[in-house]
């Protein structure tokens, strides 16, 4: 079932200002969680991953945090462009169980406004 | 460096029928997974192949199979095609495999009339 998820299905921010795409998880077994951008007629493309041994991630322009005490998982975009309008998945892998892979959320659609 | 290709990227097949799709990783990649996306399901793993043997695999039923070749290219099959097959059937393509970064191809897009 799905155990990613929960989240604004939209999230519309200014141009320029800063972003947070929030997702929860369920299985506290979980050791590796992803952040996947989806533009609009294209695959999915890797943002930035983190493992269950860190709490935070910081790449160019974004961050993913991690608080594994209330299983929840987020992506910080900073001074966010049009560029970064797509939308947004998380995805955990759940070792072990009948389908050890990548679980994907729903996703949340950022939309940049002028 | 030429990224995943998945071919077709469209596909229209009839109920019943069966369809075979095709995916090259990157070059050097040995882990190739299939997920299928929908708008009501979202993406959802397959199966996972590393050099040529299936290494994990999602809750579908068996009418879905895959196979990976020696040169890490690797086809999905579906067989006796339902209408709720329709979907974009995207492959992602690792060095490593699970927790490790992959890159994803452009998907294609199946539907079953």
């Amino acid at each position: 079932g799905e155990s990613v998820g929960l989240h604004l299905p939209t999230l519309s921010v200014q141009e320029g200002d800063n972003s947070i795409i929030n997702c929860a998880y369920s299985n506290s077994a979980s050791d590796y969680f992803i952040w996947y951008k989806q533009e609009s007629g294209k695959g999915p493309q890797f943002i930035i991953d983190i493992r269950s041994n860190m709490d935070k991630r910081q790449g160019q322009r974004v961050t993913v945090l991690l608080n594994k005490t209330v299983k929840h998982l987020s992506l910080q975009i900073a001074a966010t462009q049009p560029g970064d309008s797509a939308v947004y998945f998380c995805a955990e892998n759940e070792p072990g169980g009948g389908a050890d892979g990548l679980t994907f959320g729903k996703g949340t659609h950022l939309i940049i406004q002028p | 460096k030429a990224g995943v290709t998945q071919t077709p990227r469209y596909l229209i097949k009839t109920r019943g029928q069966q369809v075979t799709l095709s995916c090259s990783p990157i070059s050097g990649h040995r882990s190739v997974s299939w997920y299928q996306q929908t708008p009501g399901q979202g993406l959802q793993f397959l199966f996972e192949y590393f050099s040529e043997t299936q290494r994990n695999k999602g809750n579908f039923p068996g009418r879905f199979s895959g196979r990976q070749f020696s040169n890490s290219r690797s086809e999905m099959n579906v067989s006796t095609l339902e209408l709720g097959d329709s979907a974009l059937y995207l492959c992602a393509s690792s060095f490593r495999g699970w927790k490790t970064e992959a890159f994803f191809g452009q998907g294609t897009r199946l539907t079953v009339v």
